[in-house]
Protein backbone atom coordinates (compact mmCIF):
# COMPACT_ATOMS: atom_id res chain seq x y z
CA UNK A 1 0.00 0.00 0.00
CA UNK A 2 1.32 3.30 -0.94
CA UNK A 3 -1.13 5.57 1.57
CA UNK A 4 -2.94 6.74 -1.34
CA UNK A 5 -6.27 5.29 -1.73
CA UNK A 6 -8.48 5.83 -4.46
CA UNK A 7 -12.51 4.82 -5.00
CA UNK A 8 -14.28 3.78 -7.11
CA UNK A 9 -11.87 0.97 -8.19
CA UNK A 10 -14.49 0.62 -11.56
CA UNK A 11 -16.89 2.96 -12.96
CA UNK A 12 -18.78 2.50 -15.62
CA UNK A 13 -20.81 5.47 -17.23
CA UNK A 14 -23.03 6.31 -19.32
CA UNK A 15 -22.11 9.91 -21.22
CA UNK A 16 -24.76 11.43 -19.63
CA UNK A 17 -23.84 10.42 -16.33
CA UNK A 18 -22.27 12.35 -13.62
CA UNK A 19 -20.22 10.83 -11.41
CA UNK A 20 -17.30 11.88 -9.18
CA UNK A 21 -13.81 10.23 -8.52
CA UNK A 22 -12.47 10.15 -4.75
CA UNK A 23 -8.66 10.34 -3.52
CA UNK A 24 -6.97 10.08 -0.18
CA UNK A 25 -3.89 10.51 0.88
CA UNK A 26 -2.54 9.24 3.81
CA UNK A 27 0.80 10.57 3.52
CA UNK A 28 1.01 13.91 4.81
CA UNK A 29 1.74 15.26 1.76
CA UNK A 30 0.96 18.94 0.46
CA UNK A 31 0.47 18.41 -3.10
CA UNK A 32 -1.89 16.15 -5.20
CA UNK A 33 -2.44 15.33 -9.09
CA UNK A 34 -5.01 14.03 -11.01
CA UNK A 35 -3.05 11.51 -14.24
CA UNK A 36 -4.94 9.54 -17.04
CA UNK A 37 -3.29 6.87 -18.00
CA UNK A 38 -4.36 5.22 -21.98
CA UNK A 39 -3.12 2.43 -23.24
CA UNK A 40 0.42 2.56 -24.93
CA UNK A 41 0.64 6.19 -24.04
CA UNK A 42 2.60 8.19 -21.36
CA UNK A 43 0.83 9.29 -18.51
CA UNK A 44 -1.03 12.47 -18.65
CA UNK A 45 -0.94 14.99 -15.96
CA UNK A 46 -4.37 17.05 -16.26
CA UNK A 47 -4.68 19.00 -12.32
CA UNK A 48 -2.16 19.43 -9.91
CA UNK A 49 -3.05 21.08 -6.37
CA UNK A 50 -0.59 22.53 -3.75
CA UNK A 51 -1.95 23.28 -0.51
CA UNK A 52 -5.46 22.95 -1.83
CA UNK A 53 -4.76 25.53 -4.67
CA UNK A 54 -4.49 24.43 -8.36
CA UNK A 55 -1.45 25.56 -9.68
CA UNK A 56 -1.71 23.23 -12.92
CA UNK A 57 -4.18 22.42 -15.45
CA UNK A 58 -3.35 20.74 -18.58
CA UNK A 59 -5.53 22.15 -20.77
CA UNK A 60 -7.78 19.85 -19.88
CA UNK A 61 -11.95 20.02 -21.12
CA UNK A 62 -14.12 21.35 -18.67
CA UNK A 63 -16.37 17.82 -18.70
CA UNK A 64 -13.44 17.08 -16.21
CA UNK A 65 -13.92 19.48 -12.82
CA UNK A 66 -11.35 19.02 -10.09
CA UNK A 67 -11.58 19.93 -6.28
CA UNK A 68 -9.80 19.85 -3.25
CA UNK A 69 -11.25 20.63 -0.54
CA UNK A 70 -7.70 19.41 2.00
CA UNK A 71 -4.67 18.47 1.40
CA UNK A 72 -5.74 14.73 1.89
CA UNK A 73 -8.87 15.13 -0.49
CA UNK A 74 -8.83 15.46 -4.14
CA UNK A 75 -12.04 14.90 -6.28
CA UNK A 76 -12.26 14.82 -9.73
CA UNK A 77 -16.02 15.18 -10.82
CA UNK A 78 -16.97 13.71 -14.36
CA UNK A 79 -19.65 15.40 -16.53
CA UNK A 80 -21.03 14.23 -20.29
CA UNK A 81 -17.82 12.17 -20.67
CA UNK A 82 -17.19 10.71 -24.15
CA UNK A 83 -15.37 6.94 -24.58
CA UNK A 84 -12.74 8.41 -25.61
CA UNK A 85 -12.30 9.35 -21.72
CA UNK A 86 -12.29 5.78 -21.07
CA UNK A 87 -9.12 4.94 -19.27
CA UNK A 88 -7.00 5.01 -15.79
CA UNK A 89 -7.17 7.49 -13.84
CA UNK A 90 -4.60 7.89 -11.29
CA UNK A 91 -4.43 9.94 -8.33
CA UNK A 92 -0.59 11.01 -6.58
CA UNK A 93 0.60 12.79 -3.71
CA UNK A 94 4.02 14.25 -3.14
CA UNK A 95 5.24 16.09 -0.64
CA UNK A 96 5.81 20.25 -1.72
CA UNK A 97 9.00 22.02 -1.98
CA UNK A 98 9.98 25.72 -3.30
CA UNK A 99 12.22 23.65 -5.78
CA UNK A 100 9.97 20.35 -6.53
CA UNK A 101 11.57 17.34 -7.51
CA UNK A 102 9.71 15.37 -4.57
CA UNK A 103 8.79 11.65 -5.39
CA UNK A 104 4.99 11.45 -6.16
CA UNK A 105 3.43 8.13 -4.83
CA UNK A 106 0.38 6.62 -6.97
CA UNK A 107 -2.76 4.90 -5.38
CA UNK A 108 -4.29 1.94 -7.61
CA UNK A 109 -6.35 4.36 -10.06
CA UNK A 110 -9.78 4.38 -10.78
CA UNK A 111 -10.50 2.20 -14.14
CA UNK A 112 -13.22 4.22 -16.25
CA UNK A 113 -15.32 2.83 -18.79
CA UNK A 114 -17.39 5.72 -21.15
CA UNK A 115 -20.12 4.00 -22.99
CA UNK B 1 6.62 19.49 -23.76
CA UNK B 2 9.63 17.23 -22.78
CA UNK B 3 9.70 13.05 -24.27
CA UNK B 4 11.13 10.09 -22.44
CA UNK B 5 11.52 7.11 -24.43
CA UNK B 6 12.19 3.39 -23.62
CA UNK B 7 14.33 1.64 -26.41
CA UNK B 8 12.42 -1.76 -26.10
CA UNK B 9 8.51 -1.70 -25.66
CA UNK B 10 8.57 -5.21 -24.17
CA UNK B 11 11.38 -7.53 -22.66
CA UNK B 12 11.30 -11.72 -21.51
CA UNK B 13 14.12 -12.49 -19.34
CA UNK B 14 14.66 -16.16 -17.85
CA UNK B 15 13.69 -16.05 -14.41
CA UNK B 16 17.01 -15.45 -12.23
CA UNK B 17 19.16 -13.78 -14.67
CA UNK B 18 19.63 -10.01 -14.59
CA UNK B 19 17.35 -7.59 -16.69
CA UNK B 20 18.14 -3.91 -17.70
CA UNK B 21 15.72 -1.52 -19.12
CA UNK B 22 16.28 1.57 -20.58
CA UNK B 23 15.42 4.87 -21.35
CA UNK B 24 16.04 7.59 -23.20
CA UNK B 25 15.28 11.76 -21.70
CA UNK B 26 15.17 14.44 -24.02
CA UNK B 27 15.80 17.62 -21.15
CA UNK B 28 19.65 18.03 -20.51
CA UNK B 29 18.50 20.43 -17.37
CA UNK B 30 16.32 17.74 -15.87
CA UNK B 31 18.47 16.76 -12.36
CA UNK B 32 15.93 13.80 -11.00
CA UNK B 33 14.69 10.61 -12.44
CA UNK B 34 12.56 8.00 -10.92
CA UNK B 35 11.77 4.43 -12.09
CA UNK B 36 8.80 2.94 -11.43
CA UNK B 37 6.95 -0.57 -11.57
CA UNK B 38 3.33 -0.91 -12.63
CA UNK B 39 2.08 -4.26 -11.91
CA UNK B 40 -1.61 -5.15 -13.92
CA UNK B 41 -4.59 -3.10 -11.91
CA UNK B 42 -2.57 -1.45 -10.06
CA UNK B 43 -0.71 1.87 -9.72
CA UNK B 44 2.55 3.23 -10.20
CA UNK B 45 5.18 1.70 -7.44
CA UNK B 46 7.71 4.07 -6.61
CA UNK B 47 11.04 1.88 -7.13
CA UNK B 48 14.28 3.89 -7.20
CA UNK B 49 15.28 7.56 -8.01
CA UNK B 50 18.42 9.38 -8.83
CA UNK B 51 19.55 12.85 -8.53
CA UNK B 52 21.80 14.00 -11.59
CA UNK B 53 24.89 14.85 -9.02
CA UNK B 54 24.86 11.08 -8.96
CA UNK B 55 25.66 8.44 -11.84
CA UNK B 56 24.54 4.92 -9.69
CA UNK B 57 22.56 4.26 -6.80
CA UNK B 58 21.88 0.76 -5.79
CA UNK B 59 18.54 -0.32 -3.80
CA UNK B 60 17.51 -3.94 -3.23
CA UNK B 61 18.13 -6.09 -6.47
CA UNK B 62 18.04 -2.74 -8.32
CA UNK B 63 20.13 -0.55 -9.96
CA UNK B 64 19.89 2.63 -11.36
CA UNK B 65 22.33 4.04 -13.69
CA UNK B 66 22.46 7.66 -15.31
CA UNK B 67 24.61 8.86 -17.87
CA UNK B 68 24.08 12.62 -18.56
CA UNK B 69 26.33 13.18 -21.59
CA UNK B 70 23.81 10.74 -23.85
CA UNK B 71 20.96 11.68 -21.82
CA UNK B 72 19.90 7.89 -20.71
CA UNK B 73 18.73 6.60 -17.72
CA UNK B 74 18.68 2.46 -16.90
CA UNK B 75 17.38 0.20 -14.82
CA UNK B 76 19.43 -3.14 -13.32
CA UNK B 77 17.44 -5.66 -11.79
CA UNK B 78 19.64 -8.79 -10.41
CA UNK B 79 18.45 -12.41 -10.45
CA UNK B 80 15.19 -11.23 -11.81
CA UNK B 81 11.80 -13.15 -10.50
CA UNK B 82 8.33 -13.59 -11.45
CA UNK B 83 7.06 -11.00 -8.98
CA UNK B 84 8.67 -8.65 -11.88
CA UNK B 85 7.07 -8.73 -13.99
CA UNK B 86 4.80 -5.42 -14.72
CA UNK B 87 5.83 -2.33 -16.99
CA UNK B 88 8.59 -0.25 -15.64
CA UNK B 89 8.54 3.48 -16.27
CA UNK B 90 11.27 6.45 -15.94
CA UNK B 91 10.43 9.84 -15.31
CA UNK B 92 12.39 12.96 -15.67
CA UNK B 93 11.55 15.92 -13.75
CA UNK B 94 13.44 19.07 -15.17
CA UNK B 95 14.00 21.56 -12.40
CA UNK B 96 11.38 25.05 -11.55
CA UNK B 97 8.58 23.26 -13.51
CA UNK B 98 6.07 22.95 -10.15
CA UNK B 99 7.48 18.86 -9.84
CA UNK B 100 5.88 18.50 -13.25
CA UNK B 101 6.67 14.06 -13.93
CA UNK B 102 7.69 13.56 -17.96
CA UNK B 103 6.90 9.54 -18.05
CA UNK B 104 7.98 7.73 -20.95
CA UNK B 105 5.26 4.55 -22.64
CA UNK B 106 6.99 2.21 -20.04
CA UNK B 107 8.64 -1.41 -21.26
CA UNK B 108 6.80 -4.58 -20.53
CA UNK B 109 8.98 -7.05 -18.53
CA UNK B 110 8.17 -10.76 -18.73
CA UNK B 111 10.01 -13.12 -16.19
CA UNK B 112 9.78 -16.91 -17.85
CA UNK B 113 10.15 -19.23 -14.92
Amino acid sequence: ETGVTQTPRHLVMGMTNKKSLKCEQHLGHNAMYWYKQSAKKPLELMFVYNFKEQTENNSVPSRFSPECPNSSHLFLHLHTLQPEDSALYLCASSPWSSGGEETQYFGPGTRLLVL
Amino acid sequence: GESVGLHLPTLSVQEGDNSIINCAYSNSASDYFIWYKQESGKGPQFIIDIRSNMDKRQGQRVTVLLNKTVKHLSLQIAATQPGDSAVYFCAEIPPNTGNQFYFGTGTSLTVIP
